[in-house]
């Protein structure tokens, strides 16, 4: 079955250190997206790619890295830079082909700084 | 910039009963709007899309409707049941692959 993965599903991370969430598709959706999500709180973007090697900064994409090298994966880096990452992140893809084609979310990475 | 209102925040009603969630968005200029719900801790899972040149969309229990002129959506459940107790956030998008635009979320709690 197609889908989005997204791994780990529990993150830890230490103050100054760098952590990598994964997201990998098979959906062969062109564009794909990461989002933060905080108690209570809607979803807000942080980067997208809509083609390979190429990405756009979201609303608050401070703190935050992401590369696009194969169509398949997006992962996401949250550096040391992002002073409060503590969240719920959540990976999406969607087609750019016209038609009705929606978005499939990931089952999203819970990272907490310890 | 777009910005997407969700209203009520919260919800409480007791099982079997009909329910309307609202849905407004600020600019009319888009390209169709989605239905999710949300489990506790868990990802989003898609309900109902709706495209601009749509009026509405139907899924068993589920009925959405879209009046674009207006900026508004409405998700309909008809005989709630205590498993549609989940967060529902609806979401736009401007162009086809483009980034969506969620409101905050509804909270629907069903009592049995």
């Amino acid at each position: 079955d197609g889908g989005i993965t997204q791994s780990p599903k529990y993150l830890f991370r230490k103050e100054g250190q760098n952590v990598t969430l994964s997201c990998e598709q098979n959906l062969n959706h062109d564009a794909m997206y990461w989002y933060r999500q905080d108690p209570g709180q809607g979803l807000r973007l942080i980067y997208y790619s809509q083609i390979v090697n190429d990405f756009q900064k979201g609303d608050i994409a401070e703190g935050y890295s992401v590369s696009r090298e194969k169509k398949e994966s997006f992962p996401l880096t949250v550096t040391s830079a992002q002073k409060n990452p503590t969240a719920f992140y959540l990976c999406a893809s969607s087609t750019r082909d016209r038609g009705n084609y929606g978005y499939t979310f990931g089952s999203g990475t819970r990272l907490t700084v310890v | 910039k777009q910005e997407v209102t969700q209203i009520p925040a919260a919800l409480s009603v007791p099982e079997g009963e009909n329910l309307v969630l609202n849905c407004s968005f600020t600019d009319s200029a888009i390209y169709n709007l989605q239905w999710f719900r949300q489990d506790p801790g868990k990802g989003l899972t898609s309900l109902l899309l709706i495209q601009s040149s749509q009026r509405e969309q139907t899924s068993g229990r589920l009925n959405a409707s879209l009046d674009k002129s207006s900026g508004r959506s409405t998700l309909y459940i008809a005989a709630s049941q205590p498993g549609d107790s989940a967060t529902y956030l609806c979401a736009v998008s401007e162009t086809s692959g483009s980034r969506l635009t969620f409101g905050e979320g509804t909270q629907l709690t069903v009592n049995p």
